[in-house]
């Protein structure tokens, strides 16, 4: 069974910084691209970022870009988020997705998201 | 960016009927179009790829179809687990983005 298992979701101060953490197990990890997507409290959906199954291409939503990195270790079958300088509207549910295939495209299997609280 | 739109923002059904989801591009997107299934408190699922490849597992009550700018979303006959929020992603052009949602809840 796929499982995805987010951590690292905290109450941190705006202008601060945090790092969220996925750890996939079920599949063979490096044979997926990865992605993180996010939900504000009552709210839609929100594409994040999304890597490739060798990190070799990369893409960030226009909200986060030069603020987020996305980065993944294969060996520890894992994904992460660091965010740097956030804002109160990044405050959501940030869920770790796994692809459908190498390459970016399709959302396939989601975790249960890690909160992300921004307040003074 | 594209910019998805989804209507009706919230559609009200029977059990047992049809339903009846649109979203619309705002450039073609071409076949590169997904729909999700949220309930309250769970994580989004997959229902829909590549507009109308069912994901592994969904019911052949849904059904995807469309191209370039116009989707729909069919529920042939709506269960009482098919009551949530509904929404596309396109990931033709990147970022992907998605529609606001639709919210299908019992009439």
């Amino acid at each position: 069974e796929v499982q995805l298992v987010e951590s690292g979701g905290d109450l941190v101060q705006p202008g601060r910084s945090l790092r969220l953490s996925c750890v996939a197990s079920g599949f063979t990890f490096d044979d997926y691209a990865m992605y993180w997507v996010r939900q504000a409290p009552g709210k839609g959906l929100e594409w994040v970022s999304g890597i490739t199954w060798n990190s070799n291409s990369i893409v960030y939503a226009h909200s986060v870009r030069g603020r987020f990195t996305i980065s993944r270790d294969n060996a520890k079958k894992s994904l992460y988020l660091q965010m740097n300088s956030l804002r109160a509207d990044d405050m959501a549910l940030y869920y770790c997705v796994k692809g459908i295939g190498q390459y970016l495209g399709t959302l396939d299997v989601w975790g249960q998201g890690t909160t992300v609280t921004v307040s003074s | 960016e594209i910019v998805m739109t989804q209507s009706p923002a919230t559609l009200s059904v029977s059990p047992g009927e049809g339903a009846t989801l649109s979203c619309r591009a705002s450039q073609s997107v071409t076949s590169n179009l997904a729909w999700y299934q949220q309930k309250p408190g769970q994580a989004p699922r997959l229902l829909i790829y590549g507009t109308s490849t069912r994901a592994t597992g969904i019911p052949a009550r849904f059904s995807g179809s469309g191209s370039g700018t116009e989707f729909t979303l069919t529920i042939s006959s709506l269960q009482s687990e098919d009551f949530a929020v509904y929404y596309c992603h396109q990931y033709n052009n990147w970022p992907g983005t998605f529609g606001p949602g639709t919210k299908v809840d019992i009439k």
